[in-house]
C-alpha cells in the first residue's frame, strides 16, 4: 500500500459525459502529479500540482483541468468524453517537486468510455 | 515522440538466471533515470534511480547500468524470481524539473 488512494476504482460512462477523478496524496506529500495510460502505452504525464499550485503541464487536453485543494488532495475532471479517454489514470504524489523524487502512486482509476 | 524508448515489450527468464531490460532515449537533456516495476491491477512502484553523473547504482538484486553517450540504460535483476514478473517502466526527468517522460513498459515474466 502505497498510501496514495484514488476514487472510484472503476468509472464507466458515455461518450461526451464529464467525471472527476479524486486523489488523495500521502500524508505529508506537498506534490500530486496525474498520468493517463492508455493500451499498450506507458504512462503519460499529465499535470503536476504542487502545495495547491501548478507546477508543470504535459501532454493534457484542454478538456481535462485538475485542481489541487488546500488539504491536498487533487481532482482530475475529464468533460465532452470521447471513446478515446477511456484508459487508467493514475495519481502519484512525492514530498517535494522535484521530478528526481521518486514518486509513489496509487491504484489509478479505470476510465471506460461508451 | 517518444523521448523514452523500451522496445522490448515483453521478456522471459529462468528462475535463477539474470534479466536485463533496456531503455534508450533522445533526449540529452535527460540526467535523472528511475526504474519503477508494476503488478496488475496496482500502481507502479519506485525500484531505483541513477543520476547522470554515475555509471552504476546497486540495491541488493538490482542494479542499473547508465551509458550517456549511447543514451542507454539498463535494469539487470539477479538472480531473478518468480516474483520479479511484473512490468517494468524506465523513466527520465531534467534536474529540478518537474515532468517525468516513461517509457511503454517491459513485461518481465520469470520462470520457475
Amino acid at each position: 500500500d502505497s498510501g496514495v488512494t484514488q476514487t472510484p476504482k472503476h468509472l464507466i460512462t458515455a461518450t461526451g459525459q464529464r467525471v472527476t477523478l479524486r486523489c488523495s496524496p500521502r500524508s505529508g506529500d506537498l506534490s500530486v502529479y496525474w498520468y493517463q495510460q492508455s493500451l499498450d502505452q506507458g504512462l503519460q504525464f499529465l499535470i503536476h500540482y504542487y502545495n495547491g499550485e501548478e507546477r508543470a503541464k504535459g501532454n493534457i487536453l484542454e478538456r481535462f483541468s485538475a485542481q489541487q485543494f488546500p488539504d491536498l488532495h487533487s481532482e482530475l475532471n475529464l468533460s465532452s468524453l470521447e471513446l478515446g479517454d477511456s484508459a487508467l489514470y493514475f495519481c502519484a504524489s512525492s514530498p517535494t517537486s522535484g521530478g528526481a523524487m521518486k514518486q509513489f502512486f496509487g491504484p489509478g482509476t479505470r476510465l471506460t468510455v461508451l | 515522440d517518444q523521448q523514452v524508448k523500451q522496445n522490448s515489450p515483453s521478456l522471459s527468464v529462468q528462475e535463477g538466471r539474470i534479466s536485463i531490460l533496456n531503455c534508450d532515449y533522445t533526449n540529452s537533456m535527460f540526467d535523472y533515470f528511475l526504474w519503477y516495476k508494476k503488478y496488475p491491477a496496482e500502481g507502479p512502484t519506485f525500484l531505483i534511480s541513477i543520476s547522470s553523473i554515475k555509471d552504476k547504482n546497486e540495491d541488493g538484486r538490482f542494479t542499473v547500468f547508465l551509458n550517456k553517450s549511447a543514451k542507454h540504460l539498463s535494469l539487470h535483476i539477479v538472480p531473478s524470481q518468480p516474483g520479479d514478473s511484473a512490468v517494468y517502466f524506465c523513466a527520465a526527468t531534467t534536474g529540478g524539473y518537474q515532468k517525468v517522460t516513461f517509457g511503454t513498459g517491459t513485461k518481465l515474466q520469470v520462470i520457475p
